[in-house]
């Protein structure tokens, strides 16, 4: 069965530093572009980044860019995003999310989501 | 950045009536839109892709149109299980964007 599972979300003080992970499973990682959206509470989506297959590129949101860093290790099935100089509004649920199209295409819609990790940023 | 407006925030239905929910661009994304369901507590799952496209496994109930600027999606007979939050997505322009979703919710 083809599984997301993120984890590493946590209580972090603004200014602080955490990683997300999302172990891959039953699915070729390596052929799929993916993408982390973020779910403020009682909010709607947020995309935050989103990386290629080979991870020779990378796209972020404006909110994100220069603090948070998308990355991946295709021999270990896993997603990274590298959160820097956290802010309270970075407070949400994060769901690492797979794209249904193979490499080297990447069509940017996601089939199959994670159950998400929480990342609460408050002092 | 393309905004995607949807309508109605709310839409108050029975099971067995028909929904239909309307996204809108700020811009022309041709036909490159999809449409998620979230339920509380669960991850979105992706209904139509390129407008009218239905991805694998969702029922036929479940149908997409437009292009352009003005999307629909139509649940032709709600089921219980269908009473959720509905997000429209645009992969036209980055970055990728979201709409503010609907809410289909049981009248």
């Amino acid at each position: 069965e083809a599984q997301l599972v993120e984890s590493g979300g946590d209580l972090a003080q603004p200014g602080g530093s955490l990683r997300l992970s999302c172990a891959a499973s039953g699915i070729t990682f390596s052929n799929h572009a993916m993408t982390w959206v973020r779910q403020a509470p009682g909010k709607g989506l947020e995309w935050v980044a989103s990386i290629y297959g080979l991870g020779d590129s990378t796209f972020y949101a404006d909110s994100v860019r220069g603090r948070f860093t998308v990355s991946r290790d295709n021999s270990e099935n896993t997603l990274y995003l590298q959160m820097n100089s956290l802010r309270v509004e970075d407070t949400a649920l994060y769901y690492c999310a797979k794209d249904q199209q193979l490499v080297p295409l990447a069509y940017w819609y996601l089939d199959l989501w994670g159950r998400g990790t929480l990342v609460t940023v408050s002092s | 950045e393309i905004v995607l407006t949807q309508s109605p925030a709310t839409l108050s239905l029975s099971p067995g009536e028909r929904a239909t929910l309307s996204c809108r661009a700020s811009q022309s994304v041709t036909y490159y839109l999809a449409w998620y369901q979230q339920k509380p507590g669960q991850a979105p799952r992706l209904l139509i892709y390129d407008a009218s496209s239905r991805a694998t496994g969702i029922p036929a109930r479940f149908s997409g149109s437009g292009s352009g600027t003005d999307f629909t999606l139509t649940i032709s007979s709600l089921e219980p299980e269908d009473f959720a939050v509905y997000y429209c997505q645009q992969r036209a322009i980055w970055p990728l964007t979201f709409g503010p979703g609907t809410k289909v919710d049981i009248k």
